[in-house]
């Protein structure tokens, strides 16, 4: 199974921040990859697909980037809304898997 | 805004069998494939499998294999996830969601359905 390794798996910024997070895939994932965000007590949603391209409806404050192994997730201005935690999965190869997750909190 | 409506939460015993239910729209269930993934505390997200709702084609994730079994009900547009031999482990919370019409990610969900498994 390809192992998917999120860091950090926590982080603390101040509205307005800017925020970076990162996956790595234990192989080449060919851009195979989606970003999630989890509200407690909530479903994940969708952010971003295809390692880059965002989900209709998400602000414009998410990106996505990366190739190969690694790939990035940043919020250019955090929102206090943002509070959540952040889930990478693969899609390139069943069983398709996720990271540990990214717990991020507001100072 | 797709919906994807899931069956409530269900307490078993060692040994049961669970069968959870996700129902979607017409639309939804004959355009996209339909995904099984949950998530126990302290060990985040698994994936279980994949179903083609059109096709009735599936595949699971070898961890579940033989244990599992995708299904679904055309005409209220419902698929099912079954678990047998339910064990500790097996506690979680139980996700439905449809693929993306790019690739295999998961665009929307279902709110989740809590299965605790105990004696």
């Amino acid at each position: 199974d390809i192992q998917m390794t999120q860091s950090p798996s926590s982080l603390s910024a101040s509205a307005g921040d800017r925020v970076t997070m990162t996956c790595r895939a234990s192989q080449g994932i060919a851009n195979s990859l989606a970003w999630y965000q989890q509200k407690p007590g909530k479903a994940p949603k969708l952010l971003v697909y295809a390692a880059s391209s965002l989900e209709s409806g998400v602000p414009s404050r998410f990106s996505g980037s990366g190739s190969g192994t690694d790939y990035t997730l940043t919020i250019s201005s955090l929102q206090p809304e943002d509070l959540a935690s952040y889930y990478c999965q693969q899609y390139y190869i069943t069983p398709y898997t996720f990271g540990q997750g990214t717990k991020l909190e507001i100072k | 805004q797709v919906q994807l409506v899931q069956s409530g939460a269900e307490v078993k015993k060692p040994g049961a069998s669970v069968k959870v239910s996700c129902k979607t729209s017409a639309y939804i269930f004959t355009t996209y494939h339909m995904h099984w993934v949950r998530q126990a505390p302290g060990h985040g997200f698994e994936w279980m499998g994949i179903i083609n709702p059109s096709a009735g084609s599936t595949s699971y994730a070898q961890k579940f294999q033989g244990r599992v079994s995708m299904t679904t009900d055309t005409p209220t547009s419902t698929v099912y996830l079954e678990l047998t031999s339910l064990r500790s482990e097996d506690t979680a919370v139980y996700y439905c969601a449809s693929g993306h019409v790019v690739g295999a990610s998961l665009a929307s969900w279902g709110q989740g359905t809590l299965v605790t498994v105990s004696s």
